[in-house]
């Protein structure tokens, strides 16, 4: 099956702080979709992004497909971004999303 | 719109009592999915469905049943619990498998702990 890789695994910040976070995947996706699991363990969805780029307020995610990558950008980092990151893609002949192991991002004030 | 529910959101087992889990979705989705988190990990998908009456395995389906007998409710059920089967589980839905359709909305998580 297809391999997701996230990276770094853990991020620690100091509020006000930009960060890049990383998923490299092993095949061909027609889905990826990011997420934040906040401390209470709700998934929110950031962005469905199989390909392009997207910007929502202080996030924004660019995935080059044909290169097998994602990233997500955070800036001017908050307390309340604490969490965990997790990408997921869905194989062009799948039917499920599989997940990268996460990004623990700590954002200190 | 409500979007994806889930019911109960906490429960504790004993070893050998059965349980059902309830998704529903009110976006007229036709795939449903139940995936299960542990500790530390990314989420694995259970089962899933593409519709009405229709179930498939996922990547870890062993010590599990589903149902779909109405497009809006997925069940999840554990027949004889297990203290492995202590984890988070999440249902979401899908509109379509295809680009544009096939993102997923995740429900709030049912934890479930076996003891």
């Amino acid at each position: 099956g297809i391999q997701v890789e996230q990276s770094p695994p853990d991020l620690i910040l100091q509020e006000g702080a930009n960060s890049t976070l990383r998923c490299n995947f092993s095949d061909s996706v027609n889905n990826l979709q990011w997420f934040h699991q906040n401390p209470w363990g709700q998934l929110i969805n950031l962005f469905y992004i199989p390909s392009g780029t997207k910007q929502n307020g202080r996030l924004s995610a660019t995935t080059v497909a044909t290169e097998r990558y994602s990233l997500l950008y955070i800036s001017s980092s908050q307390t309340t971004d604490s969490g965990v990151y997790f990408c997921a893609v869905q194989e062009t002949s799948g039917s499920r999303l599989t997940f990268g192991e996460g990004t623990q991002l700590t954002v200190n004030p | 719109n409500a979007g994806v529910t889930q019911t109960p959101k906490f429960r504790v087992l004993k070893t050998g009592q059965s349980m059902t889990l309830l998704c529903a979705q009110d976006m007229n989705h036709e795939y449903m999915y139940w995936y299960r988190q542990d500790p530390g990990m990314g989420l694995r998908l259970i089962h899933y469905s593409v519709g009405e009456g229709t179930t498939a395995k996922g990547e870890v389906p062993d010590g599990y049943n589903v149902s779909r007998l109405k497009k809006q409710n997925f069940l999840l059920g554990l027949e004889s619990a297990a203290p492995s089967q202590t984890s988070v589980y999440f249902c979401a839905s899908s509109y379509s498998l295809g680009t544009g359709g096939n993102e997923q909305y995740f429900g709030p998580g049912t934890r479930l702990t076996v003891t």
